[in-house]
């Protein structure tokens, strides 16, 4: 089991550019969450998906901030345009069932993004 | 809004010490309780997680309390040791409409024993 994977794992943008977060959940997990962790803020859940389908999108910031789930072993978060704001590191997780059901979260190692 | 807090933010402590990390939470009609370790640069591990009709659960050195009716949670770590030294992170999975709306995270006790 390869866990979560996510790339890049350092993202240094300037301001304006478009950024594009990826990540590969744990092979049979239904279920894929994006969160967002600041120092000020701690995290944020952004975005989750059921079988490849947006269920809550409610977290994400504003229009610049959009998410994918073309089939069940890929996902993107796409922000465009980026800010400085955005800097932060950006956490994928997956699980087997619903966590509100008692199936544990496992987390990627997160991409830290820079916007200067 | 529902919220997660914990309390303290920084705590360090000498090699061998049990300690308790705090968490608490502002709905008492909850799924579960998560406890997780994160590692600098990395991500989240899970280490316990409680069930809302359960009370504690242990793995190894640590024991997690959970009193809904009061909104508070506990994690025990006895014999505490360096390679303990990480960010606890307390997570919440609050009952909403029909379904869970993923997990409401505190913001951490950064933890360091000291060798």
């Amino acid at each position: 089991d390869a866990g979560v994977i996510q790339s890049p794992r350092h993202e240094v943008t300037e301001m304006g550019q478009e950024v594009t977060l990826r990540c590969k959940p744990i092979s049979g997990h239904d279920y894929l969450f994006w969160y967002r962790q600041t120092m000020m803020r701690g995290l944020e859940l952004l975005i989750y998906f059921n079988n490849n389908v947006p269920i809550d999108d409610s977290g994400m910031p504003e229009d610049r901030f959009s998410a994918k789930m073309p089939n069940a072993s890929f996902s993107t978060l796409k922000i465009q345009p980026s800010e400085p704001r955005d800097s932060a590191v950006y956490f994928c997780a997956s699980s087997f069932g619903d966590v509100g059901y008692n199936s544990p979260l496992h987390f990627g190692n997160g991409t830290r993004l820079t916007v200067t | 809004k529902q919220e997660v807090t914990q309390i303290p933010a920084a705590l360090s402590v000498p090699e061998g010490e049990n300690l308790v990390l705090n968490c608490s939470f502002t709905d008492s009609a909850i799924y579960n309780l998560q406890w997780f370790r994160q590692d600098p640069g990395k991500g989240l591990t899970s280490l316990l997680l409680i069930q809302s009709s359960q009370r504690e659960q242990t793995s190894g050195r640590l024991n997690a309390s959970l009193d809904k009716s009061s909104g508070r949670s506990t994690l025990y770590i006895a014999a505490s040791q360096p390679g303990d030294s990480a960010t606890y992170l307390c997570a919440v999975s609050f009952r909403s409409g029909g379904g869970a709306d993923g997990l409401t995270f505190g913001k951490g006790t950064h933890l360091i024993i000291q060798p």
